[in-house]
């Protein structure tokens, strides 16, 4: 069974960093790629970028490029999205999802998806 | 602001069908698949169909989705209260660079 599993809620203080974590099972985590979804509160889906853990390959959408870092440790099967310093902006649910096989970076869509992350930013 | 343009809500009765508009441009929807989510509430998004019409295993033909253009529609019939959630369109846009999301649309069944 494909199965994705997000770290925990976090509660950060704007300025800290932050990373959280998406385990892939079930499947060869290698072999697709690896996407972040931002929602925030009561709002709609936004595509943050992908990652193949394969090679690393990463592609940002350009409103989040340089805001936060994609990474993926394929040892262990787990992706990451990291900040370096957060922004009561910030403060969304995270969804790690993963590209389906039929699918590609240009022509996008997510078949498996994690349970979510809540990220809450607050001084 | 959305990208893709969906109407905020929709309602219809238990039974009846409904359908949800998402309306782009040539950069996006004209030129590209579109795919459509399911988000109950509380939950993560759902793969409902890709490549604008296609219906993943174990999604019923109760849904069903079509593209005319620069929009795209998804279709539900046979309403069921536990189909009452956030619905979003999906698809890549050729200028950004990136892939968009409609601003999704609330489906009530009355």
């Amino acid at each position: 069974e494909v199965q994705l599993v997000q770290s925990g809620a976090e509660v950060k203080k704007p300025g800290e960093s932050l990373k959280i974590s998406c385990k892939g099972s079930g499947y060869s985590f290698t072999s697709y790629w690896i996407g972040w979804v931002r929602q925030m509160p009561g709002k709609g889906l936004e595509w943050m970028g992908i990652i193949y853990p394969g090679d690393s390959d990463t592609r940002y959408s350009p409103s989040f490029q340089g805001q936060v870092t994609i990474s993926a440790d394929k040892s262990i099967s787990t992706a990451y999205l990291q900040w370096s310093s957060l922004k009561a902006s910030d403060t969304a649910m995270y969804y790690c999802a993963r590209l389906s096989e039929m699918a590609t970076p240009s022509t996008p869509f997510f078949d498996y998806w994690g349970q979510g992350t809540l990220v809450t930013v607050s001084s | 602001q959305s990208v893709l343009t969906q109407p905020p809500s929709v309602s219809a009765a238990p039974g009846q069908k409904v359908t949800i508009s998402c309306s782009g441009s040539s950069s996006n929807i004209g030129n590209n698949y579109v795919s459509w989510y399911q988000q109950l509430p509380g939950t993560a998004p759902k793969l409902l169909i890709y490549d604008n019409n296609k219906r993943p295993s174990g999604i019923p033909d109760r849904f069903s989705g079509s593209k005319s253009g620069t929009s795209a529609t998804l279709g539900i019939t046979g309403l069921q209260t536990g189909d009452e959630a956030d619905y979003y369109c999906g698809t890549w846009d050729s200028s950004l660079s990136a892939a968009v999301f409609g601003g999704g649309t609330q489906l009530t069944v009355l």
